[in-house]
């Protein structure tokens, strides 16, 4: 079955650090990739998403992420984070042959410390 | 960005009942909505698709007459979970999805406690 994987579950940074957080999908035909973002108390937002094209995408407040078709991966990378970036990430996948539907990874929880 | 708005966002109700739970886009057309779980410190786990029009299809091991979806226009979707156990207190939340967009727009979820 398809599954998404994000290995770090708590990541703790100081302002200004730079952040890296994993994700790995296990299916292997063509994939559509999303990060979304949980801030507290509010709803899940999309962060950016890869579709098709150049591999390495941005999205909003200066995240980007790169999808590498070899490894499974579509990692989340931010050169300088904000304390305002303290929320709960997940990345997700639609298969191409899937319709519509969604599968999550368990999400990682980013606490920024000022 | 589109909005989606679910309502309530907290309910507390007595083993037994029933709660609905609805789910509207509030400035596009939805042709399909998604209900989805998401259990302490757990991901969201999709419960169904409901498509305008027809019936909710429903994730494996999720009770289709205990979650009683209904999309019954294109900017409504809700969700019923009838006879309300403990076991249910969770977080659900709804998606939308506009026409020909593969995004899903999120609505804020409701905490749903079962006493």
């Amino acid at each position: 079955a398809q599954s998404v994987s994000q290995h770090n579950h708590h990541v703790i940074l100081s302002e200004a650090a730079s952040l890296e957080l994993g994700c790995n999908y296990s299916y292997g035909g063509t994939v559509n990739l999303f990060w979304y973002v949980q801030y507290p108390g509010q709803h899940l937002q999309l962060l950016l998403k890869y579709f098709s094209g150049d591999p390495l995408v941005k999205g909003i407040k200066g995240f980007e992420a790169e999808f590498i078709k070899s490894k499974f991966s579509f990692n989340l990378r931010k050169p300088s984070v904000q304390w305002s970036d303290t929320a709960e990430y997940f990345c997700a996948v639609n298969p191409d042959n899937a319709g519509n539907m969604l599968t999550f990874g368990g999400g990682t929880r980013l606490m920024v410390k000022p | 960005g589109a909005v989606v708005s679910q309502h309530p966002s907290r309910v507390i109700c007595k083993s037994g009942t029933s709660v609905k739970i609805e789910c509207r886009s509030l400035d596009f057309q939805a042709t399909t909505m998604f209900w989805y779980r998401q259990f302490p410190k757990k991901s969201l786990m999709l419960m169904a698709t409901s498509n305008e029009g027809s019936k909710a299809t429903y994730e494996q091991g999720v009770e289709k007459d205990k979650f009683l979806i209904n999309h019954a226009s294109l900017t409504l979707s809700t969700l019923t979970v009838t006879s309300a156990h403990p076991e249910d207190s969770s977080f659900y939340i709804c998606s939308a999805r506009p026409f020909r967009e593969y995004i899903q727009y999120f609505g804020a979820g409701t905490r749903l406690s079962v006493l």
